[in-house]
């Protein structure tokens, strides 16, 4: 049981460039989200899915597209990379139904120059 | 929009020292209060959790504490020890209760 798996792990990309975050989880769980985490701010969730085929905007969405096709992926995709998008971003998970706990991936550390 | 308020951003204890860290939440409607651990490089683990029909909470060495009038929640480390040194983020859910949204953090600093 692997839990949230993130790839890559560190990744360096130029303004301008598109990159997809990978996000995988094997625990069935309904509930998937992606957060960006910035020195003294704390994590800022991005966007989130209940559930296959929906997701939704969360606190700082421009800039970054989401889809899930599967109850096991949630890939977080960057169209135009920027240089303020430089963050280490987490992508968390937990079981169906409301005010449930969440477990994170391991990060992914993303430099944009 | 909804914020959690999180204080202090830094504290800075004897070991067997108690800490306190403090946070408030703005939607009436947050049900559910989780705290996360976070060790440097480390991803966030939550360490203890509650939920708006309960006042108090303990896990041996930790306890935490909700007042839903006053809009404010507490995490209470007893007897610290230097593997307590981390970051932890308090977080409350919205009315919904599917989008949490999380404190800025304290980073804890536990002196041997």
């Amino acid at each position: 049981n692997a839990g949230v798996t993130q790839t890559p792990k560190f990744q360096v990309l130029k303004t301008g460039q598109s990159m997809t975050l990978q996000c995988a989880q094997d625990m069935n769980h309904e509930y998937m989200s992606w957060y960006r985490q910035d020195p003294g701010m704390g994590l800022r969730l991005i966007h989130y899915s209940v559930g296959a085929g929906i997701t939704d905007q969360g606190e700082v969405p421009n800039g970054y597209n989401v889809s899930r096709s599967t109850t096991e992926d949630f890939p977080l995709r960057l169209l135009s990379a920027a240089p303020s998008q430089t963050s280490v971003y987490f992508c968390a998970s937990s079981t169906q139904g409301r005010d449930q706990p969440q477990h994170f991936g391991d990060g992914t550390r993303l430099s944009i120059l | 929009g909804e914020n959690v308020e999180q204080h202090p951003s830094t504290l800075s204890v004897q070991e067997g020292d108690s800490a306190v860290i403090k946070c408030t939440y703005s939607d009436s409607a947050s049900n559910y209060f989780p705290w996360y651990k976070q060790e440097l490089g480390k991803r966030p683990q939550l360490i203890i959790d509650i939920r708006s029909n309960v006042g108090e909470k303990k896990d041996q060495r930790i306890a935490v504490t909700l007042n839903k009038t006053a809009k404010h929640f507490s995490l209470h480390i007893t007897e610290t020890q230097p593997e307590d040194s981390a970051v932890y983020f308090c977080a409350a859910t919205l009315g919904g209760g599917f989008k949490t949204i999380f404190g800025a953090g304290t980073r804890l600093f536990v002196k041997a």
